[in-house]
């Protein structure tokens, strides 16, 4: 059974590009969260997709949106890219069950120039 | 607010010591607790959880963590440490009410365990 599984691995863009990162979530997993890590940071919270609808939303720009598929899968576009943006981007499943843990992606590591 | 708080930045034990990593929250309710583990440009991997029940919670890799409420405090331990646990730790809280699934995660703690 895969793990949760992102690409690209690895991203390198402009400042005011746009970038879109995707994600398969596990298998039997229909929640998908979308986390920002920066250098020396924990995880920030971005967002998080169910039944292909944002439910939830941490304190992050308009420019940052994201869309979930049928098929549970599940996309993180960001707009108009600042060199602030340079990070590694999380993706992490769950069942939709109280408590469920969250199965973390490899991660994409966006470096903004 | 709502945040996690790990007060040391770098942790160094001697393999075959016991190591704890500390953990403080500040969350209204009755959080769940989460650590989880980083290796170098790797994501996070799953360690352990709290939700309810037994204040000591058993984990991958012979790690375990006590619930300590009127601390608000979850501290990873494990009692005899290997090399191989080098690596960067994260504490999460999944807040109580309305959160569904959102963590929030303190900075971190890297442990550093020297031969």
């Amino acid at each position: 059974d895969a793990g949760v599984t992102q690409s690209p691995t690895h991203l390198i863009k402009t400042r005011g590009q746009q970038v879109t990162l995707r994600c398969s979530p596990k298998s039997g997993h229909d929640t998908v969260s979308w986390y920002q890590q920066a250098l020396g940071q924990g995880p920030q919270f971005i967002f998080q997709y169910y039944e292909e609808e944002e439910r939830q939303r941490g304190n992050f720009p308009d420019r940052f949106s994201g869309h979930q598929f049928p098929n549970y899968s599940s996309e993180l576009n960001v707009n108009a890219l600042l060199l602030g943006d340079s990070a590694l981007y999380l993706c992490a499943s769950s069942p939709d069950t109280g408590g469920a843990t969250q199965y973390f992606g490899p991660g994409t590591r966006l470096l903004v120039l | 607010a709502q945040s996690v708080a790990q007060p040391e930045d770098q942790v160094n034990v001697a393999e075959g010591n016991p190591l704890t990593v500390k953990c403080t929250y500040s969350v209204s309710g009755n959080p769940y607790l989460f650590w989880y583990v980083q290796y170098p440009n790797r994501g996070l991997q799953f360690l352990l959880k709290y939700i309810t029940g037994d204040n000591l919670v058993k984990g991958s890799y012979g790690f375990e963590a006590e619930f300590n409420k009127s601390q608000t405090s979850f501290h990873l331990k494990k009692p005899s440490a290997l090399v191989s646990d080098s690596a960067l730790y994260f504490c999460a809280v999944r807040p109580d009410s309305g959160g569904y699934n959102k963590l929030i995660f303190g900075a971190g703690t890297r442990l550093a365990v020297h031969p």
